[in-house]
């Protein structure tokens, strides 16, 4: 079992929807939670950085962690055909700085 | 402009030779990163620094070598030994205060002919 699962889709939505991106995990451990955005042929850009449970929003994004189910989601509001791109989650421990363990990542596209 | 940057953006190597990337940031961070990134694969790490003249193997580091002579830079060289070096290589720098967590640069595709 990998340490974190997540959808590869691809995911299509019309312009204006709301998406749901997803991750699971096993390791009870991991404390730190992040999503990146990966345009095509580009580097990833961080967007979401949460610790521990809770929501946490910034502008038409928001991410969501359940610890006691071992889930976590990235919510975006309004899509718009420029958030089309893959998202990866990313998790790790508290003393884990330099070990971060990455889903394979969701692609997403919005169409106009 | 503070930031990662990485060159070349393409590369092309031929079965047998050495090549190497380069990483460069200016965001003053201790930490640096190099990860590997194939298509339906997560990224994984291959080697990392967390201060000047010393280095980390990470979970793939068999057939690449690194550097940190300046805080500033982290090279990465692939060698003849890498089995199946065609890949995106990304290099990631992290500080240690603020959002602990790692930033990452435009990307490397390296292409062996």
């Amino acid at each position: 079992q990998k340490e974190v699962e997540q959808d590869p889709g691809p995911l299509s939505v019309p312009e204006g929807a709301i998406v749901s991106l997803n991750c699971t995990y096993s390791n009870s451990a991991f404390q730190y939670f992040m999503w990146y955005r990966q345009y095509s042929r580009k580097g990833p850009e961080l967007l979401m950085y949460t610790y521990s449970s809770g929501n946490k929003e910034d502008g038409r994004f928001t991410a969501q962690v359940d610890k006691s189910s071992k889930y976590i989601s990235l919510f975006i509001r309004d899509s718009q055909p420029s958030d089309s791109a893959t998202y990866l989650c990313a998790m790790r421990t508290v003393s884990g700085a330099n070990n971060l363990f990455f889903g394979t990542g969701t692609r997403l596209t919005v169409i106009p | 402009d503070g930031g990662i940057t990485q060159s070349p953006k393409y590369l092309f190597r031929k079965e047998g030779q050495n090549v190497t990337l380069s990483c460069e940031q200016n965001l003053n961070h201790d930490a640096m990163y190099w990860y590997r990134q194939d298509p339906g694969q997560g990224l994984r790490l291959i080697y990392y620094s967390q201060i000047v003249n010393d280095f980390q193997k990470g979970d793939i580091a068999e057939g690449y070598s690194v550097s940190r002579e300046k805080k500033e830079s982290f090279p990465l060289t692939v060698t003849s030994a890498q089995k199946n070096p065609t890949a995106f290589y990304l290099c990631a720098s992290r500080g240690l205060i603020g959002a602990n967590t790692q930033y990452f640069g435009p990307g490397t595709r390296l292409t062996v002919l």
